[in-house]
Order: C-alpha cells, then structure tokens, then sequence
C-alpha cells in the first residue's frame, strides 16, 4: 500500500539532545512537508521541499533542520537551538504540480522533551 | 496577510443533528480550498478540494461548498464515527505554502 511512514509513533528525549524524526514516503510524490502542531493552533510549516536536494524554510524553521537526499525520504532533526521542542510533528507529501494543495500526510510523531 | 478563521471552535451534536462548520478567508487569488479530518492523535485525512465559488462535493454524510469569502462543510445526519477536527487551508497568496484554520472539533453524541 502506497503511503507515508513516520517513526517512531512516541520520542522521549532529554533538553540538550538533538533528535531526528523520520518521514518515507512511497507515493512518488516530489514535494514533502514538514508540520508542527501544539493545541489551539493550526498546523504551522517547519521546512517544506519540492524536489530532491532542494528544501525552504517555513514560517517556523528556527531549531530545526532538514536534508532531502532521496526522494521519497525527508528526515527533520530537532536540535537543541528549538527552544519549545514539545509538540506533534507531521510529515506530509504531494504531487509536485499541486503542491499547493492535495497534501497526504503520516500519522506523527510526538515528541517530548524533559 | 493570508489568514483562514474556521467557526466555532467546537460543536457538539446529537446523532441525526445536522449542522455546518464554516471556513472564512482572505488570500489573494484563491488557488484552491482544501477540507481535512484530523482523528486524535493522528494526521489529518484529506477530504476535499474546491476550486471555484458555487463548486460543490459530496462524501457520504458530508458536503462542502465554496463561495468568494468562504466555505461551508454540511453535515447531515451524523453519526458517532463522525467526531473529529475538520481543518480547511488555502495556500498562500504567491507562495507554495498552505495556510490552515485551527479546526473545529465536532462531538456527535449518540
């Protein structure tokens, strides 16, 4: 079955520690997302890229980086520099051509730092 | 700036009640109008997309609706299994970005 995976489901570290969260996708998809979401908030864009070896900042990018080597895989590393690292994380992926739209995303990763 | 406001926050309905959760906008130049289900603890489920004021689509229960300002998502009859956050996002005036409303969350009790 084509979809995305995001792992693991729950991530528990300590404050000072850098974490990546993985995303794969197999629906061939060029662009990727990434997305935080906290209670009360709509989802707010991390990092997004549309094509391999290629991504953007988005509204909230500070704390966080990104790498695109393949294309169906679009890790996020949390680092130590995020100041509020606690929060649901979403991955998500569309065709490139409607980028802007029809977006499919994974079931998240919830992480907490202590 | 580009901003999408959903109403109410939270409703609650009896099962069979039905009911409209609405979507407001402003973006310049409308590129699409997108309606997801969010479960909890899981990611949102892409349910539709609008593209022009008057469009209109169906999904069992659900209908949504378009018009210059905003749009409304129908439900008719709902049953428990309906209980989610419904999310609408319009992507941003000349960017790549989709912008989302915060959601409402809809209890159906039966």
């Amino acid at each position: 079955d084509g979809g995305i995976t995001q792992s693991p489901k729950y991530l528990f570290r300590k404050e000072g520690q850098n974490v990546t969260l993985s995303c794969e996708q197999n629906l061939n998809h060029d662009a990727m997302y990434w997305y935080r979401q906290d209670p009360g908030q709509g989802l707010r864009l991390i990092y997004y890229s549309q094509i391999v070896n290629d991504f953007q900042k988005g509204d909230i990018a500070e704390g966080y980086s990104v790498s695109r080597e393949k294309k169906e895989s679009f890790p996020l590393t949390v680092t130590s520099a995020q100041k509020n690292p606690t929060a649901f994380y979403l991955c998500a992926s569309s065709i490139r051509e409607m980028a802007m739209g029809e977006q499919y995303f994974g079931p998240g990763t919830r992480l907490t730092v202590t | 700036e580009d901003q999408v406001t959903q109403s109410p926050e939270a409703l609650r309905l009896q099962e069979g009640e039905s009911s409209s959760l609405n979507c407001s906008y402003t973006v310049s130049g409308l590129r699409g109008l997108f309606w997801y289900r969010q479960d909890p603890g899981k990611g949102p489920e892409f349910l539709f997309t609008l593209y022009s004021a008057g469009e209109e689509k169906e999904k069992e229960r659900l209908k949504a609706t378009l018009t210059k300002k905003e749009s409304f998502l129908h439900i008719t009859a709902p049953k428990p299994e309906d209980s989610a956050t419904y999310l609408c996002a319009v992507p941003g005036g000349g960017s790549e970005k989709l912008v989302f409303g915060k959601g409402t969350k809809l209890t159906v009790n039966p």
